[in-house]
């Protein structure tokens, strides 16, 4: 079946630091890739999103990239703040599927 | 706020007891999905609508579980006799069928069974 493995955390930067957090893919076919965010107190939240192989997609200064031949999907951001502290999820929608399979999550924590 | 929401947002109960949860998505949207999420991990599928018809279930979904949407609108999910596994936070996702790759979340149900 479909499964998202992501880097543990947690992962303590400071301010203006660069941020990778890893994530790769297992599925059959041609799924989409999302990372959702999860703020203290708060629901998951739709970041970004890819649907097809090289898209990049973006958001308040996260990026990633769909890449098919490593099967991964890394989020990126070049100077995180304070404000981004929150617990990050790759996830994936397979192909005919109906339902995000979720990788387990990890915790940043920006200190300034 | 025209989000999705869910009630109750904490749930205590003791082993043995039956619970229900309440769902309301956002307006419109015809697609809703609940999800469990317990302690250091990532939300599992439990099950999906559209509109009224529930159309996948998780193998996660015991038959101490049932959930329901009538009129395709708000859904419950019943658990029944409670254990101790069933503690996790409850989410809720609804989408538009169009538009289905983008579900919005939830606050959840944080369920503590004692």
């Amino acid at each position: 079946g479909d499964s998202v493995t992501q880097m543990e955390g947690p992962v303590t930067l400071s301010e203006e630091a660069f941020l990778t957090i890893n994530c790769t893919y297992t599925a059959t076919g041609y799924p989409s890739l999302f990372w959702y965010v999860q703020y203290p107190g708060e629901g998951l939240q739709l970041l970004l999103k890819a649907t097809k192989a090289d898209d990049k997609g973006s958001n308040k200064g996260f990026e990633a990239t769909y890449r098919k031949e490593t099967t991964s999907f890394h989020l990126e951001k070049g100077s995180v703040q304070v404000s981004d502290s929150a617990v990050y999820f790759c996830a994936l929608f397979g192909a005919g599927s109906y339902q995000l399979t979720f990788g387990k999550g990890t915790k940043l924590s920006v200190i300034p | 706020d025209t989000g999705v929401s869910q009630n109750p947002r904490h749930k205590i109960t003791k082993r043995g007891q039956n619970v229900t949860f309440r769902c309301d998505p956002i307006s419109e949207h015809n697609r809703l999905y609940w999800y469990r999420q317990t302690l250091g991990q990532g939300p599992e599928f439990l099950t999906y609508f559209q509109n009224e018809a529930q159309l996948e279930k998780s193998r996660l979904l015991s038959d101490r579980f049932s959930a329901e949407r009538p009129k395709g609108s708000f859904s419950t999910l019943e658990i029944q006799r409670t254990e101790q596994g069933d503690s996790a936070m409850y989410l809720c996702a609804s989408s538009l069928m169009d538009r289905g790759l983008e579900q919005f979340f939830g606050p959840g149900t944080r369920l503590t069974v004692l």
